[in-house]
């Protein structure tokens, strides 16, 4: 069946480093593929998609492009903040399907 | 425009107990979804609700049950309670004519089975 492997964390990083989490995904078919965060004590929230191969999603700062030959959807953000402090989920939906999740990343970001 | 919203935000239950948790959809949203985030893990899904009935199912047993009115508001069911069971409950919600659109998440139900 379908699947994300997502780096494990915690990632820490000090305010204004690059940040990369690494996605990649089995899947049959062309899914759909998110990037989803949830902040402290709140549920998931839509960060970014895309739905077919070579897009780039974008919201915020954070960036991740599809990318078919490798199976892979990093994350990528050039300065990250405290702000951005929170557990990212990547997530791939083929049509109809539910959405199948990664197990997250924890992200801390310290000033 | 109000959001996915879900209640309880947190419920403690004892083994061998039921328990329901209410969700109301993104308006406009006409499916319901229910997903379990067990602590330190990516959500689960459990079951999808879409014009009263059930269309999908996760690999969740019997005891986990659903149901959906009228309104598209929907209820999960977990009978017969155990300690596994304790986790973060999410409801999500979306457009059954859209399906490419993304989920919209409640912050979710935290239940704890002591």
């Amino acid at each position: 069946g379908d699947s994300v492997t997502q780096m494990e964390g915690p990632v820490t990083l000090s305010e204004e480093a690059f940040l990369t989490i690494n996605c990649t995904y089995t899947a049959t078919g062309y899914p759909s593929l998110f990037w989803y965060v949830q902040y402290p004590g709140e549920g998931l929230q839509l960060l970014l998609k895309a739905t077919k191969a070579d897009d780039k999603g974008s919201n915020k700062g954070f960036e991740a492009t599809y990318r078919k030959e490798t199976t892979s959807f990093h994350l990528e953000k050039g300065s990250v903040q405290v702000s951005d402090s929170a557990v990212y989920f990547c997530a791939l939906s083929s049509g109809n399907t539910p959405l199948v999740f990664g197990k997250g990343t924890r992200l801390s970001v310290i000033a | 425009d109000a959001g996915v919203t879900q209640s309880p935000t947190h419920l403690i239950k004892t083994r061998g107990q039921q328990v329901t948790l209410r969700c109301s959809p993104k308006s406009g949203h006409d499916t319901v979804s229910w997903y379990q985030q067990a602590l330190g893990q990516g959500p689960q899904f459990i079951f999808q609700y879409y014009e009263e009935e059930e269309r999908q199912r996760g690999n969740f047993p019997d005891r986990f049950s659903g149901h959906q009115f009228p309104n598209y508001s929907s209820e999960l069911n977990v009978n017969a309670l155990l300690l596994g069971d304790s986790a973060l409950y999410l409801c999500a919600s979306s457009l059954i004519s859209d399906p490419r659109s993304p989920l919209h998440f409640g912050n979710g139900t935290r239940l704890t089975v002591t």
